[in-house]
């Protein structure tokens, strides 16, 4: 069964310095990985996707994360934080041939002036 | 841009009534989904459809039953509503990847309907 745990349920940093979101999935085959984002008071939308192409994957709004397989990881990162990044993160995980989405608990992000 | 909609943003209901949460998807898509978010355990999946009249039980479906007449639109039933079921419930759909079994398009989910149960 596929699982995915969110290291930090709520993670706060400065404006201007490094987003650093953690993500650890387990999978028996190789998986389908996702990062979504929730704006307060909206639904989710997609950040970015990994699929078995390149490790290195790139998304909206600055954000990227890097599949490393040995160490069962999708950490997502921004290397300036901006106030509208404020705002709750969900890493997520499927495999090949599977319709169900399996999520993270969350991880709210808060962005200080 | 696809637009899923979910028909109430607030729903205040009491213990015991039949409730019905709905969700409009206007891109065609054949797969539709239900979720629940609750602070702390992130999104649970309660069903799924992938065609109409086709449902199929997610992870938490106790409690729940789900109708798809048309395909643009899914339903989520509390048969008879509890106080466990207060909660912020999100609708998604998804195109099929055709010609595949892959399964990675994206989710596009509604703004979430928020319930009450008093």
């Amino acid at each position: 069964a596929q699982s995915v745990t969110q290291l930090g349920s709520h993670v706060s940093v400065s404006e201007g310095a490094l987003v650093l979101l953690r993500c650890n999935y387990s999978s028996s085959v190789p998986p389908y990985l996702f990062w979504y984002v929730q704006y307060p008071n909206q639904g989710l939308q997609l950040l970015l996707k990994y699929t078995s192409a390149a490790t290195l994957v790139k998304g909206i709004n600055g954000f990227e994360a890097e599949f490393k397989k040995s160490e069962t990881s999708f950490h997502l990162t921004k290397p300036s934080a901006h106030m509208s990044d404020a705002a709750e993160y969900f890493c997520a995980v499927s495999k090949w041939g599977a319709q169900k989405l399996v999520f993270g608990q969350g991880t709210r992000l808060t962005i200080n002036p | 841009d696809v637009k899923v909609t979910q028909s109430s943003r607030y729903l205040v209901k009491r213990t015991g009534e039949k409730v019905f949460l709905e969700c409009v998807q206007d891109m065609d898509h054949e797969n539709m989904f239900w979720y629940r978010q609750d602070p702390g355990l992130g999104l649970r999946l309660i069903y799924f459809s992938y065609d109409v009249k086709m449902k199929e039980k997610g992870d938490i479906p106790e409690g729940y039953s789900v109708s798809r007449e048309k395909k643009e639109r899914f339903s989520l039933i509390l048969e008879s509503a509890s106080t466990n079921q207060t909660s912020m419930y999100l609708c998604a759909s998804r195109q099929s990847d055709r010609g595949s079994s892959s399964y990675n398009s994206p989710l596009h989910f509604g703004n979430g309907t928020r319930l009450t149960v008093t």
